[in-house]
């Protein structure tokens, strides 16, 4: 089955840096990759996502990249802000959507 | 619109206690799946619906039965309680789950905090 792995684990920013979060995959069928967030008690909200025909995708400060060939795809967050403090998940889908284990995000002042 | 509702909230069981998580949706989706978020494990799928009648397991579904009877509703069954079971609990639904074209994205509700004695 599908193996999503995360890295960091944890990850620490200056407030107005970059912080880039990147995700590996196992299966070459996954076609759908969406990113995640989630605050503290709720529960994860989707913050962008690609699909497998396209390699890179922005909204304002995110970004996602994805590199099929080498089963790679990337978060960029640009000039951080204090509300990007959160647990990030990367997710793969195939005929179901399987998680990393999340990178919790500081954002220090 | 209330989205995605999962009840309870909060829940403690004893060791061999059976009880069901509630999940339901008001959007209308096909698909719904159980998940389980531990410390440093991020979000393991346990049970997935495509739809009405049709379910299918995850990666950790042993411990746990799911049905779904009808589209709204997706609850969760543990018939005897374990402590390994602790954990938080999310319910998440999608429009549809089929094909390159028609990805849409996993709606959670807020979670069932489950401690096991």
């Amino acid at each position: 089955g599908e193996n999503v792995e995360q890295h960091p684990s944890t990850l620490s920013v200056q407030e107005g840096d970059s912080a880039v979060i990147k995700c590996t995959y196992s299966d070459s069928a996954s076609n759908y990759f969406p990113w995640y967030k989630q605050e503290l008690g709720k529960g994860p909200q989707l913050i962008i996502d690609i699909r497998s025909n396209v390699g890179e995708k922005k909204d304002q400060r995110i970004a996602v990249t994805l590199n099929k060939t080498a089963k790679h795809f990337s978060l960029h967050i640009t000039e951080t802000q204090p509300e990007d403090s959160a647990v990030y998940f990367c997710a793969a889908k195939t005929d179901k959507i399987i998680f990393g284990k999340g990178t919790r995000l500081h954002i220090l002042p | 619109n209330a989205g995605v509702t999962q009840t309870p909230k909060f829940q403690v069981l004893k060791t061999g206690q059976s009880m069901t998580l509630q999940c339901a949706q008001d959007m209308n989706h096909e698909y719904m799946s159980w998940y389980r978020q531990d410390p440093g494990m991020g979000l393991r799928l346990i049970h997935y619906s495509v739809g009405a009648g049709i379910t299918d397991q995850g990666e950790v579904p042993n411990g746990y039965n799911v049905s779904r009877s009808t589209t709204e509703d997706f609850p969760l069954r543990l018939l005897s309680a374990a402590p390994s079971q602790t954990s938080v609990y999310f319910c998440a639904s999608s429009f549809t789950f089929s094909g390159q074209g028609n990805n849409s994205p996993l709606h959670f509700g807020n979670g069932t905090r489950l401690t096991v004695t």
